[in-house]
């Protein structure tokens, strides 16, 4: 069974651009979560789809944003870049069932860095 | 609110020897806790899970974790190190949303551990 796939795995970008991330999930599972990864802050969650619907959001502002196709797979886009945006962006995939013990299985990430 | 607090940033050991990874959690619920192994530039990958069923559990590549609730602790711990287990290591509890539903990954900062020859 293929893994949880993130692309573009490395991407520079400029201050006030836009980008989008993409996750493919691994086959079956219907809910992605989306993760920021900085050396100061640590892992933060960014927010979760099911089903094509925002399930949980984290505490990002409004610039952070995302969105899930009927194949589960999901993007995630950030507009007008800042410099503290620079991270590991991380995505996770799962069945989506509301056990406790559902199993995330993360991608390798995309490392983004914003000049 | 859930919350982890991993009481190490750094931990060092020599080969052969023990290790044990500390974290304290705060839930005001029966918790779901995880760890969670990340090597340099790799992703994430679960190590082991608590599930209830049992207080110490077994997880991969030798490692295990104890529950204790006395102590709202989950430490991780291996008999004996390997080189390859140099990596980043994460405390995880399971976010309650209001209502009780479960919520997201819940990180603790990290601990490093390395591992001398």
């Amino acid at each position: 069974k293929a893994g949880v796939t993130q692309t573009p795995r490395y991407l520079i970008k400029t201050r006030g651009q836009q980008v989008t991330l993409s996750c493919s999930p691994i086959s079956g599972h219907r809910s992605v979560s989306w993760y920021q990864q900085t050396p100061g802050q640590g892992l933060q969650f960014l927010f979760e789809y099911f089903s094509e619907t925002q399930r949980n959001k984290g505490n990002f502002p409004g610039r952070f944003s995302g969105r899930q196709f009927s194949n589960s797979r999901s993007e995630m886009n950030v507009s007008t870049l800042e410099l503290g945006d620079s991270a590991l962006y991380l995505c996770a995939s799962s069945r989506g069932d509301r056990s406790s013990y559902n199993e995330q299985f993360f991608g390798p990430g995309t490392r983004l860095t914003v000049l | 609110a859930q919350s982890v607090t991993q009481l190490d940033s750094h931990v060092s050991v020599s080969e052969g020897t023990p290790v044990l990874l500390r974290c304290n959690y705060s839930s005001s619920y029966s918790p779901s806790l995880f760890w969670y192994v990340q090597h340099p530039n790799k992703g994430l990958q679960l190590l082991l899970k608590y599930t209830s069923a049992a207080t110490l559990v077994k997880g991969i590549n030798g490692f295990e974790a104890e529950f204790k609730k006395s102590e709202t602790s989950f430490h991780l711990t291996k008999p004996s190190a390997h080189m390859s287990d140099a990596a980043e290591y994460f405390c995880v509890v399971r976010g309650l949303n209001y209502g009780g539903s479960q919520g997201n990954l819940i990180f603790g900062k990290g601990t490093k551990l390395s591992v001398k020859p």
